[in-house]
């Protein structure tokens, strides 16, 4: 069974431009979760999906940040203009609805430069 | 406020019992303890979880303290493939929102 996917793995762009992270959850799972790392520190949620609603979005920095999950199977996570405070790791994670056991892709290393 | 405390670093001889301590001390009774882990350059990995009685799948043990206080995963023959920051997570049942807090870096050495 194939895990979640993630592209790009790495992203390197100067600051301002747009960047657009994409996630394919794993099959049959219709909760869906995008994960902000720094370095040095645990995942932090930035929005969860449950099939194609936005059910939690509370920590997704709105003025520059966005994403969507249309038909409720893969995301797409868009930041613009990037700052340089946006570089991290980008992580998305999917699991059978509501449930802790989530499974995370490899994550998608921003570097603005 | 971080609801555990997990020391940052620990070192485990390859082949020995790796022992990772974690307290969070105000656990409510209808809390779980969560462990996962993340290896280098990929995304954490679920571990076990546990309410009130010890836990134990292939991949690890689970020790909770009766006054569940406290807990820890133990892996009971380190390999070099276990090196990773191991994470330990109290949260309700379903509760989407993990906080992940900075982890534990364990590091298993030949």
């Amino acid at each position: 069974e194939a895990g979640v996917v993630q592209s790009p793995r790495y992203k390197i762009i100067e600051k301002k431009q747009p960047v657009a992270f994409w996630c394919n959850p794993i099959s049959g799972h219709n909760t869906l979760y995008w994960y902000l790392q720094n370095l040095g520190q645990g995942p932090e949620l930035l929005i969860r999906y449950e099939n194609e609603e936005a059910v939690d979005d509370s920590q997704l920095p709105k003025d520059r940040f966005s994403a969507e999950r249309l038909k409720g199977v893969d995301s797409t996570l868009k930041i613009q203009p990037a700052e340089l405070g946006d570089s991290a790791v980008y992580l998305c994670a999917s699991s059978l609805v509501r449930a802790n056991e989530q499974f995370f892709g490899p994550g998608t290393r921003l570097t603005v430069l | 406020d971080a609801k555990t405390t997990q020391p940052t670093s620990m070192d485990c001889a390859e082949g020995r019992a790796a022992n990772l301590p974690c307290n969070h001390s105000t656990i409510s009774g209808n809390e779980y303890v969560y462990w996962y882990r993340q290896i280098h350059s990929q995304g954490p990995q679920y571990i076990i979880h546990g309410l009130k009685n010890n836990e134990t799948n292939e991949m690890a043990s689970l020790i909770i303290t009766e006054d569940r206080k406290s807990s820890t995963l133990i892996l009971p023959h380190a390999t070099l493939r276990d090196t990773a920051v191991y994470y330990c997570i109290v949260c309700l049942a379903l509760e989407v929102d993990m906080r992940f807090g900075a982890g534990t870096r364990l590091t298993v050495k030949p």
